[in-house]
């Protein structure tokens, strides 16, 4: 299955500052998604990022304070804008491919940043 | 609106022992499940994917179920050992691309 290597791994950051977190994927992948999970919690989809067009956001999560960018099929980045520290969190991309030897399609997530706004 | 729940949310076993985790969701139109483990303030690794015409999947030591019908899945792991330990999360994924995930059973192996 495809690796999905996502930087920074982790981060402290200041409030009211940005931070940009890439995601680069070894093969083409039509859908790219980026979750939050915050501690101690499970993980909450923030949007479908979609390849040469704005960002699909789920409820309660809005393009000025999460911008995402889908310039290619193997790449993605999601901004954290003006950060709070209730914006701590690991923050994860996804992508949707088909499984080795099967046709069947499933999920693969990078390794996940842990941001810690101070 | 899907919602899926694991149990227990914490599980400590000694090794060597075979165990069972436990997944329900609500609404049974789903089209696939997944099962993942993430290590502390890691990722996700996916461990084994059942489409919704499969009961079941099998990968090493692992082996996860599927009842559609009564919205059930469950995780065997086999002969556990402390390398095991970790959270081991359910997501169902509805029709749209969208995966909804469990809170998770976080695992311990006792050496």
């Amino acid at each position: 299955s495809a690796v999905i290597s996502q930087k920074p791994s982790r981060d402290i950051c200041q409030r009211g500052t940005s931070l940009t977190i890439q995601c680069q994927v070894d093969s083409q992948v039509t859908m790219m998604f980026w979750y939050r999970q915050q501690p101690g919690q499970s993980l909450t989809l923030i949007a479908t990022a979609n390849q040469g067009s704005e960002a699909t956001y789920e409820s309660g999560f809005v393009i000025d304070k999460f911008p995402i960018s889908r310039p290619n099929l193997t790449f993605s980045t999601l901004t954290v804008s003006n950060m709070s520290p209730e914006d701590s969190s690991i923050y994860l991309c996804s992508a949707l491919q088909r499984f080795p030897l099967t046709a069947n399609y499933g999920y693969t997530f990078g390794s996940g940043t842990r941001l810690t706004v101070v | 609106k899907q919602e899926v729940t694991q149990i227990p949310a914490a599980l400590s076993v000694p090794e060597g022992e075979n165990l069972v985790l436990n997944c329900s969701f609500t609404d049974s139109a789903i089209y696939n499940l997944q099962w993942f483990r993430q290590d502390p303030g890691k990722g996700l690794t996916s461990l084994l994917l059942i489409q919704s015409s499969q009961r079941e999947q099998t990968s090493g030591r692992l082996n996860a179920s599927l009842d559609k019908s009564s919205g059930r899945s469950t995780l065997y792991i086999a002969a556990s050992q402390p390398g095991d330990s970790a959270t081991y999360l359910c997501a169902v994924r509805e029709g749209a691309q969208k995966l909804v995930f469990g809170q998770g059973t976080r695992l311990t192996i006792n050496p």
